[in-house]
């Protein structure tokens, strides 16, 4: 079975702090994403890559970063956290190619106060 | 258009009927289609893929695909309270990036026991 974690369930961060949300997969997949899910607006893709070190900007990339390191890890970074970064947030990873399926992550719900 | 789209709902359907869940797509969206299952506060969980028009079946579940209407739909048979759930429907985004996934808003099925 294809695994996708996350390095946190819940997170509470501060105005301004900056952020790490980190996510593994070990299925070898040369694809992963990061989304965020707000209610009445779907899930929102903020950057995805497709190789290491290699990012792509989603639809929603302003107020972030990324970082893919080594193929199975890849690292979003919310440099100064603001409180409409409050939402959560989901990591998926696939194979390269249409007929392949992206899994998700368990997401992390971020709070910014 | 935008690329996919759902009913939002909610669909309210009686314990042991048929759910039936719409997405439709534009000509961006083409080529393989997934549906994916997401509880309150959970990730969304794959249930479906399918690539080519017609049928097709999976213990319950049943996706079919009309590429000349541009609609893929997904049949719950014997319905479950615990098929109560956001229903997201998704299709490969041709004019994205990285094997990209297109995402509806999902719709909110409700099994009343």
């Amino acid at each position: 079975d294809v695994k996708v974690t996350q390095s946190s369930r819940y997170l509470v961060k501060r105005t301004g702090e900056k952020v790490f949300l980190e996510c593994v997969q070990d299925m070898d997949h040369e694809n992963m994403f990061w989304y965020r899910q707000d209610p009445g607006l779907g899930l929102r893709l903020i950057y995805f890559s497709y190789d290491v070190k290699m990012k792509e900007k989603g639809d929603i990339p302003e107020g972030y970063s990324v970082s893919r390191e080594k193929k199975e890890r890849f690292s979003l970074i919310l440099e100064s956290a603001s409180t409409n970064q409050t939402s959560m947030y989901l990591c998926a990873s696939s194979l390269t190619g249409f007929i392949y399926e992206q899994y998700f992550g368990p997401g992390t719900r971020l709070t910014v106060t | 258009q935008k690329e996919v789209e759902q009913n939002s709902g909610p669909l309210s359907v009686p314990e042991g009927a048929i759910a039936s869940l719409n997405c439709t797509y534009s000509d961006r969206v083409s080529q393989s289609f997934f549906w994916y299952r997401q509880y309150s506060g959970k990730s969304p969980e794959l249930i479906m893929s399918i690539y080519s028009n017609g049928d097709k079946e999976d213990g319950r579940f049943t996706a079919q695909l009309n590429k000349a209407s541009q609609y893929v739909s997904l049949l719950i048979r014997d319905s479950q309270p615990s098929d109560s759930a956001t229903y997201l429907c998704a299709g490969f985004d041709s004019g994205g990036g990285a094997d990209g996934l297109t995402f509806g808003k999902g719709t909110h099925l409700i099994i009343q026991p």
